[in-house]
């Protein structure tokens, strides 16, 4: 079946440091990847996605490439923010299929 | 845009007893979703509404969770009794026919089952 794994947290983190969060993922074929944000008391937000590989995608400064040869998806980020504090889903669709997927969760605190 | 409205936004219930949550979608978006939240967890999809039918409840407890979506815009999910494993946050997301594997999700209702 489809499952996501990510790594585990919490990750605390001090300002301007850089992040990366590890996701990988079992399925057949190529699924399209993503990653979800989910900041204190508010619902999940896309953050970006990639649907092939070797797809990057990126948004607010964040980026993950989507690699097929070690199935993996990792979220990284330069230079964290305290505002960057949330819990982040990796998750991933099968082919034509709208089923999401989620990982855990991981837990990032960022510090001033 | 208005974003993805759920209420409450917390509950807390005795075990046994009945509970429902209300969810209305982003206007124009014809597939709503179910989603449920345990600590720790990523969310797990309960039902998904095309319009007003339901396209996938493979993973709904039906002897306890039910969960309508007349007029195809607002959608209710009720627990009925609840059991203390039921704690968790309830997810509601929509997203348009086009894009359908984009899902804008709300705040979510917090279920404390005593």
């Amino acid at each position: 079946g489809n499952s996501v794994t990510q790594m585990e947290g919490p990750v605390t983190l001090s300002e301007e440091a850089f992040l990366t969060i590890n996701c990988t993922y079992t399925a057949t074929g190529y699924p399209s990847l993503f990653w979800y944000v989910q900041y204190p008391g508010e619902g999940l937000q896309l953050l970006l996605k990639a649907t092939k590989a070797d797809d990057k995608g990126s948004n607010k400064g964040f980026e993950a490439t989507y690699r097929k040869e070690t199935t993996s998806f990792h979220l990284e980020k330069g230079s964290v923010q305290v505002s960057d504090s949330a819990v982040y889903f990796c998750a991933l669709s099968p082919p034509n299929d709208y089923k999401l997927s989620f990982g855990a969760g991981t837990t990032v605190t960022v510090r001033a | 845009e208005a974003g993805v409205a759920q209420s409450p936004r917390y509950k807390i219930i005795e075990k046994r007893q009945s509970v429902a949550f209300w969810c209305n979608p982003i206007s124009g978006h014809a597939t709503l979703y179910w989603y449920q939240q345990i600590l720790g967890q990523g969310p797990k999809l309960l039902i998904q509404f095309q319009n007003n039918g339901v396209v996938d409840d493979s993973q709904l407890p039906k002897d306890r969770f039910s969960a309508e979506r007349l007029k195809g815009v607002d959608s209710t999910l009720k627990i009925q009794p609840a059991k203390l494993e039921d704690s968790a946050v309830y997810l509601c997301a929509s997203s348009t026919r086009r894009r359908i594997n984009e899902q804008f999700f709300g705040p979510g209702t917090r279920l404390t089952v005593l």
